[in-house]
């Protein structure tokens, strides 16, 4: 049974520029949430999908947008990027509001 | 005021040693708990849950203080693989808040 996949795991974009992120949930499972994890502090939650509708948001601008597919996979979208958004994205799968399992993650480098 | 404050340590310890991290919340709403442990440039995982109870699981005891808004996690005998980042988790209408994390360092 395969776990939470993200691609790619890491990415070297410059400023302006605009990145997509991928996620496959856990098999069975149908939220997937996303976090942004700068060093040394903790995952910010960025947003929540459920039914390919957004359910919650973070305190991120709309620059961050995202969906979700039929299939429960998800994309998170960075437009006109920074280099704040230099960061580790997480994404995490669970069902409904259970147990948050997280992918390795994107490693994001804005230069 | 960050929602979810942790002390961030770094805990340096020996090997045996008894561990104690506080985590404070702010939303009095908030409905679940939960400890992750983070290990350097990997993906946080589920550690425990807490409950007001309390509960206990091998040598991880985690404790929820609702009316003081405060979660606490104790670890006995450490060990080397314990040295990780530990992230306290608070849950609110489906979304959940993460700490920043408190990172211990288990020595032999």
């Amino acid at each position: 049974d395969a776990g939470v996949t993200q691609s790619p795991t890491h990415l070297i974009k410059t400023r302006g520029q605009q990145v997509t992120l991928r996620c496959s949930p856990k098999s069975g499972h149908d939220t997937v949430s996303w976090y942004q994890q700068a060093l040394g502090q903790g995952p910010q939650f960025i947003f929540q999908y459920y039914e390919e509708e957004e359910r919650q948001r973070g305190n991120f601008p709309d620059r961050f947008s995202g969906h979700q597919f039929p299939n429960y996979s998800s994309e998170l979208n960075v437009n006109a990027l920074l280099l704040g958004d230099s960061a580790l994205y997480l994404c995490a799968s669970s069902v409904s509001t259970g147990e948050l399992f997280f992918g390795e993650g994107s490693r994001l480098t804005v230069l | 005021r960050k929602e979810v404050e942790q002390d961030p340590g770094p805990f340096n310890v020996p090997e045996g040693a008894t561990v104690a991290f506080n985590c404070t919340y702010s939303n009095s709403a908030s409905q679940s708990f939960f400890w992750y442990r983070q290990d350097c440039r990997k993906e946080p995982k589920l550690l425990m849950s807490v409950y007001s109870s309390g509960n206990e699981d091998g040598r991880f005891t985690a404790q929820l203080n609702r009316a003081s808004q405060y979660i606490s996690l104790l670890i006995r005998d450490s060990k080397l693989s314990d040295s990780a980042t530990y992230l306290c988790v608070v849950t609110n209408a489906g979304k959940s808040t993460f700490g920043d994390g408190t990172t211990l360092t288990v020595k032999p």
